[in-house]
């Protein structure tokens, strides 16, 4: 058991650019999460993944945000045309029943200039 | 909306003494869990405690003990003979899977400095 790994661990973007983060879960895990943290701020919820279903978005995912995890395993989520306001560390978590212990990743710090 | 407040952006403690983390909640839920998680410097979050609401007896793990008041929404976070390695931002969280969200909603932490 590795843990949740994310790739890439930084990346910067030019504003207008899209960019695609990867997440692998711990491998028996059927629960993913997405969650984005701003400086001095906790974790917000963006969306969830029990198994290939995507099964809740937060509103704060507007239309430029797509997130997938196809055949249940890893997942990518996807922001298009990015925006200042999208600079933020998106980390990852995983689990295996609710209510469980959510495992996070090391996130990915993007910056968008 | 569920909502979770930690009162105490920071809090610093000597080494090998004792500090309180708080926490209170918001929820019309009966059925939930509770979670204090430990973010270390450009370290990843890993879970320090978690208390299941329907249980009565608080949770404790080592040197983590929590005092948890379901009447009074409060979860706080008691760490005992403090270490240096303690030192980290403190998210307490809450989780209810009623009605189908399994999110966690996050405080905004508590920063905990341990002195030598």
């Amino acid at each position: 058991d590795t843990g949740v790994s994310q790739d890439p661990r930084h990346k910067i973007t030019k504003r207008g650019q899209n960019v695609t983060f990867r997440c692998d879960p711990i491998s028996e895990h059927n629960r993913l999460y997405w969650y984005r943290q701003t400086l001095g701020q906790g974790p917000e919820f963006l969306t969830y993944f029990q198994n290939e279903a995507q099964l809740e978005k937060s509103r704060l995912l507007s239309d430029r945000f797509s997130a997938e995890r196809p055949k249940g395993s890893f997942s990518t989520l996807e922001i298009q045309r990015t925006e200042q306001g999208d600079s933020a560390m998106y980390l990852c978590a995983s689990s295996f029943l609710d209510g469980e212990e959510q495992y996070f990743g090391p996130g990915t710090r993007l910056t968008v200039t | 909306a569920q909502t979770v407040t930690q009162s105490q952006p920071e809090m610093s403690v000597q080494e090998a003494e004792t500090v309180t983390l708080s926490c209170t909640y918001d929820t019309s839920e009966s059925d939930y869990y509770l979670f204090w998680y430990k973010q270390p410097p450009s370290r990843q979050m890993i879970l320090v405690i978690r208390q299941e609401a329907y249980k009565q007896q608080n949770a404790t793990e080592n040197r983590f003990s929590v005092n948890f008041q379901k009447a009074a929404k409060s979860f706080s976070l008691k760490i005992s003979d403090s270490q240096l390695g303690d030192a980290a931002m403190y998210f307490c969280a809450y989780m209810s899977p009623q009605g189908g969200s399994e999110k966690l909603v996050f405080g905004k932490g508590t920063k905990l400095t341990v002195n030598p």
